[in-house]
């Protein structure tokens, strides 16, 4: 198993440019996130999914947009991106609550800055 | 809503040296709990979880004891070793929550 895996490692965008982030996994999990660690606070939740078709957002979604057309994948959206999204993103996916251990699995994560 | 206190660092010690890294929580009802270990240039990897009151989570030397009535969980280790040199995060999973809240994380450097 490649477990979750994530492209670009690195990016730099200019102001206003749009990407997207890809995420991948297979391991037949649900539940798949984004999170975006910034110095000093840790990681917070931008988007998640609980299952193809089915996506929320969690606690700093602004800027971002996510689908889920498959198990497999979640990328994540910038539409247009500005300074203050230069950050590490990271993926991460589980099995549903009550099925398996409640681990997460991480991706190695992007490292994004924007000019 | 849920949140998770941690130690700030950094916190410098010498290899064999004792580490405490204090954690604690807010949370409605029972929740998991977890210590994450991020090593240079990685991701998040599990190290640890406990998930009822007074269960010890336990791995690579490392500890945490689910501690409901003081809210805590807080990791040691014995000795620790240049290798340990991460940032740990601690975190949980509220009964009523589908994902993780975390701590802030707190950067620890071994010496030799």
């Amino acid at each position: 198993n490649a477990g979750v895996t994530q492209t670009p490692k690195f990016q730099v965008l200019k102001t206003g440019q749009s990407m997207t982030l890809q995420c991948a996994q297979d391991m037949n999990h649900e539940y798949m996130s984004w999170y975006r660690q910034d110095p000093g606070m840790g990681l917070r939740l931008i988007h998640y999914s609980v299952g193809a078709g089915i996506t929320d957002q969690g606690e700093v979604p602004n800027g971002y947009n996510v689908s889920r057309s498959t198990t497999e994948d979640f990328p994540l959206r910038l539409l247009s991106a500005a300074p203050s999204q230069t950050s590490v993103y990271f993926c991460a996916s589980s099995f549903r609550p009550g099925q398996g251990n409640n681990e997460q699995f991480f991706g190695p994560g992007t490292r994004l800055t924007v000019l | 809503g849920d949140s998770v206190t941690q130690m700030e660092g950094p916190v410098t010690l010498s290899e064999e040296a004792f580490l405490t890294i204090n954690c604690t929580y807010t949370a409605t009802g029972y929740p998991s709990l977890f210590w994450y270990v991020q090593y240079p240039g990685e991701g998040l990897q599990l190290l640890l979880k406990a998930t009822k009151a007074d269960d010890k989570g336990s791995n690579k030397g490392f500890e945490a004891t689910y501690r409901k009535e003081t809210t805590s969980f807080h990791l040691e280790k014995g000795s620790v070793q240049v290798s340990d040199s991460a940032v740990y995060f601690c975190a949980l999973l509220s009964g009523s929550a589908r994902q993780l809240t975390f701590g802030s994380g707190t950067q620890l450097t071994v010496l030799p």
